[in-house]
């Protein structure tokens, strides 16, 4: 059973435009919601994190958005750059470290 | 700080085989996470370990095993390969078990091929 989905499943975004990624959850036990990126050949780094007390978290050009009552959440990548191009997660867990992840996305930005 | 280093970080076996994975995690990190990441399933979790006990574990077949040392450092293994367990096999270390923002810091993973 996937409980968390991820749209869409790839991206392509010209230089300095805004990159949208979705997800939905089921479980409403999650309690922190984490993004990662990961580009080839490496492991995913965490990006930004959001715990559901707070309907937006920014950190430089990266926004996460927080729906509870929709179970959604998504990442806003402002200004995108080249350097973006890689595949991003979103992930969800309840009081551990037992991540649940999204299908990922492809993210290409086009100079 | 050094990162999370695994070994080997590139495998090829055979049916029928077994192979052990090995993880360090970042020092004075106590928990230990295993990740398989497919095209086909995406990231998947398999097991936790915390002060050298399973804490979690995801479903999957009780093929898949690992443990904990006293050092934190970690082990999975695979027994009686499949090909369908050719995987990117990922290792996260974090400092804590549960509560807050635990940040997960991933190893490059070991890229596993069944033949």
């Amino acid at each position: 059973q996937q409980q968390v989905k991820q749209s869409p499943q790839s991206l392509i975004v010209q230089k300095g435009g805004i990159s949208i990624i979705n997800c939905a959850y089921e479980n409403t036990a999650f309690d922190y919601f984490p993004w990662y990126q990961q580009f080839p050949g490496k492991g995913p780094a965490l990006l930004i994190a959001i715990r559901p007390d707070v309907s937006e978290k920014k950190e430089g050009r990266f926004t996460i958005s927080f729906n509870k009552s929709a179970k959604q959440f998504s990442l806003h990548i402002m200004d995108s750059q080249p350097g973006d191009s890689a595949t991003y997660f979103c992930a969800a867990t309840h009081a551990g470290n037992m991540l649940t992840f999204g299908g990922g996305t492809r993210l290409m930005v086009k100079p | 700080k050094a990162g999370v280093t695994q070994t080997p970080r590139y495998l090829i076996k055979t049916r029928g085989q077994q192979v052990t994975l090995s993880c360090s995690p970042i020092s004075g990190h106590r928990s230990v996470s295993w990740y398989q990441q497919t095209p086909g399933q995406g990231l998947q979790f398999l097991f936790e370990y915390f002060s050298e006990t399973q804490r979690n574990k995801g479903n999957f077949p009780g093929r898949f095993s690992g443990r904990q040392f006293s050092n934190s450092r970690s082990e999975m293994n695979v027994s009686t390969l499949e090909l369908g367990d050719s995987a990117l096999y990922l290792c996260a270390s974090s400092l804590m078990t549960s509560g807050g923002y635990n940040e997960q810091f991933f190893g490059p993973g070991t890229r596993l091929t069944v033949l």
